[in-house]
């Protein structure tokens, strides 16, 4: 079945750092990608989104490549700061209906 | 605009009763979805209504049922609680389906429901 795999958090940076979360998936057809981000104690908010092979999503400083020869879109980011201490979660959608992996805690240090 | 809204915020019910969760989708929205996020988990897919009707369901039992308004609002009810049904319910909403494919949905804050 359709399902998404992302790296096991915590992951724990500096302020600045570079930032690669990994994800990535297996669908039927042709799915949707997404990370969402849940910030303490809040629901979920979409960060981006790919809807075809080779887009770039990206939003915020944030961005992943939708990569269809190896099912994968990495979360990256050039310059974290400690507002983006948060829970990442990459997701799919095929027939309106999301798939969610586990999701990534991120702990940024000032 | 309004995003999607649910009620109430938190709840606190005992094993054995029954809850009922409410939903405002995002104007413009036609379809509500359901979610369960378990404590340190991704959220699971519960099901989806479309035009008042159930129109896809994820490995949920027949306990988990909902119902969809003729304004769009949806509930979902959670028959005899368990305690493993203590997790955050969310909410999502997104276009009529047909108009968009494989569409992002919007989440409400959720339901923190804790079994007692």
């Amino acid at each position: 079945g359709d399902s998404v795999t992302q790296m096991e958090g915590p992951v724990t940076l500096s302020e600045e750092a570079f930032l690669t979360i990994n994800c990535t998936y297996t669908a039927t057809g042709y799915p949707s990608l997404f990370w969402y981000v849940q910030y303490p104690g809040e629901g979920l908010q979409l960060l981006l989104k790919a809807t075809k092979a080779d887009d770039k999503g990206s939003n915020k400083g944030f961005e992943a490549t939708y990569r269809k020869e190896t099912t994968s879109f990495h979360l990256e980011k050039g310059s974290v700061q400690v507002s983006d201490s948060a829970v990442y979660f990459c997701a799919l959608s095929v027939a309106d209906k999301i798939i969610f992996g586990k999701g990534t805690r991120l702990h940024i240090l000032p | 605009d309004a995003g999607v809204t649910q009620s109430p915020t938190h709840l606190i019910k005992t094993r054995g009763q029954q809850v009922t969760l409410r939903c405002s989708p995002k104007s413009g929205h036609d379809t509500v979805s359901w979610y369960q996020q378990a404590l340190g988990q991704g959220p699971q897919f519960i099901f989806q209504y479309y035009e008042e009707e159930e129109r896809q369901r994820g490995n949920f039992p027949d306990r988990f049922s909902g119902h969809q308004f003729p304004n769009y609002s949806s509930e979902l009810n959670v028959n005899a609680l368990l305690l493993g049904d203590s997790a955050l319910y969310l909410c999502a909403s997104s276009p009529v389906p047909g108009q968009w494919t494989n569409t992002e949905a919007f989440f409400g804050q959720g339901t923190r429901l804790t079994v007692v």
